[in-house]
């Protein structure tokens, strides 16, 4: 059955530092979305990509966060200067569509900033 | 603001209990509910509900949804020890279909 991967599976790094996490969507899925879920609280959505373009993004994806699907089969979240509170599990998911299609989540990347 | 509740926040129960696990939610544009079990790492999909008063079920597992009232509910018929999660729900919206996820109800099923 196909999956979403992601690597690395965990990444620790300084503050300042930047980092790219990556995702591989499965390969006919049109819509990726990234989650994070600090430890103990809920998953929170970031930002969703369709169309080598952001649709929608929330309040928590700043200037320090990128996406880019940079060869077609990738899918990469930048955070350009990591902060204490970035720490968290990073969730990829893809769909085939929109919202009348389940979302698909990768086995997530834990983040730990120090 | 799109917001999802669950219920109860902790539930322990015994092997073989039945249980109800509430979700209400507030989601602009809303297109479905989902329900998801998280044990260690990711979320895995359990119910898709777009439509009102339609029972899906999975073995022990059934959901249903109501528009109306804006809740959804997921019950476990005769729990067992593996139940022993974290179940999720989120609401979709039309847009990108950018899920907003509830709090999580915490589940134990003791032996």
């Amino acid at each position: 059955e196909p999956e979403v991967t992601q690597t690395p599976s965990h990444q620790v790094t300084q503050m300042g530092q930047e980092v790219i996490l990556r995702c591989v969507p499965i390969s006919n899925h049109l819509y990726f979305y990234w989650y994070r879920q600090i430890l103990g609280q809920k998953v929170e959505f970031l930002v969703s990509f369709y169309n080598n373009e952001i649709s929608e993004k929330s309040e928590i994806f700043d200037d320090q966060f990128s996406v880019e699907r940079p060869d077609g089969s990738n899918f990469t979240l930048k955070i350009r200067s990591t902060k204490l509170e970035d720490s968290a599990m990073y969730f990829c998911a893809s769909s085939p569509g929109r919202a009348d299609y389940e979302q698909y989540f990768g086995p997530g990347t834990r983040l730990t900033v120090t | 603001e799109d917001k999802v509740v669950q219920s109860p926040l902790s539930l322990v129960v015994h092997e073989g209990d039945t249980v109800t696990l509430n979700c209400s939610y507030e989601v602009t544009n809303f297109r479905s509910l989902l329900w998801y079990k998280q044990e260690k790492k990711a979320p895995t999909f359990l119910f898709m509900l777009t439509s009102s008063g339609i029972e899906k079920k999975s073995g022990r597992l059934s959901s249903i949804l109501d528009k109306k009232e804006l809740f959804s509910i997921l019950n476990i018929t005769a729990t067992q020890t593996g139940d022993s999660a974290i179940y999720l729900c989120a609401g979709r919206n039309t847009n990108a279909g950018k899920s907003t996820f509830g709090d999580g109800t915490t589940l134990t099923v003791k032996p």
